[in-house]
């Protein structure tokens, strides 16, 4: 168990519908990080908050937004969606600012979109 | 650009068999970290090692090792005497300081089939 939990792990959804995905982080981590891991697109980089700021986003298509709340916690919104969009979506925390320590992922949040 | 190769798509072996996940990796950045998780068929991604770039000592954990060399931007994985628990995908990935190290990028994972 890497302690950062996601809910829900599985979620089913008509194409057109808003999703919201959870994340809490491992006890003390301050950064959350975001990862869409779908076949075509393989392992993706979404975004990264640090502290309740976004510090940086990757690949994250306008449809999608996150958050950082001061109990830590951050949320992922995914609307209008899509077929393309299913995925595995997985959180990841670490103590520090940036990727270079050690990231623990969730177990994911499988996101199948008909 | 940074880029990671992982060109062994899938890898079957027979338990007690030792095995290698190779790890090709692209950057211009002097400073860069990388990574090597597993993911089983439960599905989370599982933490196993870290790197840095300026240290290419090998490192052996149990079973596994890592070796790191710069001259050929490789960072491969060895499974030594393999189990039917080893069976995961394995990914690589890189982190680098021109990014401020805020995001890993993984290479495209090697699924490893350990056969009893």
């Amino acid at each position: 168990d890497s302690g950062v939990t996601q809910t829900p792990k599985h979620l089913i959804t008509a194409t057109g519908q808003r999703v919201t995905l959870r994340c809490s982080p491992r006890s003390g981590d301050l950064s959350v990080y975001w990862y869409q891991q779908s076949l075509d697109q393989g392992l993706q980089f979404l975004i990264h908050y640090y502290n309740g700021e976004e510090r940086a986003k990757g690949n994250i298509l306008e449809r999608f937004s996150a958050q950082q709340f001061p109990d830590l916690h951050s949320e992922l919104n995914l609307s209008s969606l899509e077929l393309g969009d299913s995925a595995l979506y997985f959180c990841a925390s670490s103590e520090g600012q940036v990727s270079n320590t050690e990231a623990f992922f969730g177990q994911g949040t499988r996101l199948t979109v008909v | 650009a940074q880029k990671v190769t992982q060109a062994q798509t899938e890898i079957s072996v027979v338990e007690k068999e030792d095995v290698t996940l190779d790890c090709v990796y692209e950057t211009r950045d002097t400073t860069y970290y990388l990574f090597w998780y597993k993911q089983p068929p439960s599905g989370e991604l599982v933490f196993l090692i870290r790197r840095n770039s300026f240290d290419e000592q090998n490192e052996i954990s149990g079973r596994y090792s890592w070796n790191f060399q710069k001259s050929t931007s490789s960072f491969n994985f060895t499974i030594t005497a393999s189990q039917v628990v080893d069976s995961a995908v394995y990914f690589c990935a890189l982190s680098e300081a021109n990014t401020g190290f805020q995001k890993l990028v993984f290479g495209t994972g090697t699924r490893l089939l350990v056969s009893p």
